[in-house]
């Protein structure tokens, strides 16, 4: 069964620093892996997902994420935090079914400091 | 194009009562999925629909919750009667079969609060 683990709920970085939310992932067959943000009052939009096409994955937003088998990780980064990074982030594995269902890690809510 | 859209954004009843909700999925999406995340908790799946019917229901909590999606458009999911443990945020996604890795797109969500 697919399962993903994000390690800490909260996490305070200060405007310019790096962002780093870590995620780890388990998975019976090779996942398919996602981040995904909801800013406040707004749903949730896909920032970048894992295909197998490439291990280091460009999202919107001057976000990327690194596939490492060996550490079954999917962590995020970006290098230099903007206030509007303000939001929670969700790390996703998708099931091993066509269309299968998204099983979500239980949020890191990132907090900017100024 | 338009995104997923979900109504009513809020909804505020009391215990014993109904309520339904309602997911607009992007048009052509055949997928339609159904996700709940309550106080503290992570998101969680409740169910899949592919056109009208229901590929995969075993999220559904229990039988209090009724998924629909006649025609294989918008689809409604009522809360019947509705207990304090239902309260939080109802999401709806929806995706191309078989299309860009699974990628779902969400909506908005409704905030359901149960007194």
């Amino acid at each position: 069964a697919q399962s993903v683990t994000q390690l800490g709920s909260h996490v305070s970085v200060s405007e310019g620093a790096l962002v780093l939310l870590r995620c780890n992932y388990s998975s019976s067959v090779p996942p398919y892996l996602f981040w995904y943000v909801q800013y406040p009052n707004q749903g949730l939009q896909l920032l970048l997902k894992y295909t197998s096409a490439a291990t280091l994955v460009k999202g919107i937003n001057g976000f990327e994420a690194e596939f490492k088998k060996s550490e079954t990780s999917f962590h995020l980064t970006k290098p230099s935090a903007h206030m509007s990074d303000a939001a929670e982030y969700f790390c996703a594995v998708s099931g091993s079914r066509r269309d299968d269902k998204i099983i979500f890690g239980k949020g890191t809510r990132l907090h900017i400091l100024p | 194009e338009a995104g997923v859209t979900q109504f009513p954004s809020h909804s505020v009843i009391e215990k014993g009562q109904t309520v339904t909700l309602r997911c607009d999925p992007i048009s052509g999406h055949d997928n339609l999925y159904w996700y709940r995340r309550v106080m503290g908790k992570e998101i969680k799946f409740l169910l899949h629909f592919v056109k009208e019917s229901k590929q995969d229901e075993s999220g559904m909590p229990n039988n209090r919750f009724l998924a629909e999606r006649t025609g294989g458009t918008y689809s409604t999911l009522k809360v019947q009667p509705a207990e304090l443990e239902d309260s939080g945020v109802y999401f709806c996604a929806s995706s191309q079969v078989g299309r860009a890795r699974n990628e779902q797109f969400f909506g908005p969500g409704t905030r359901l609060t149960v007194l």
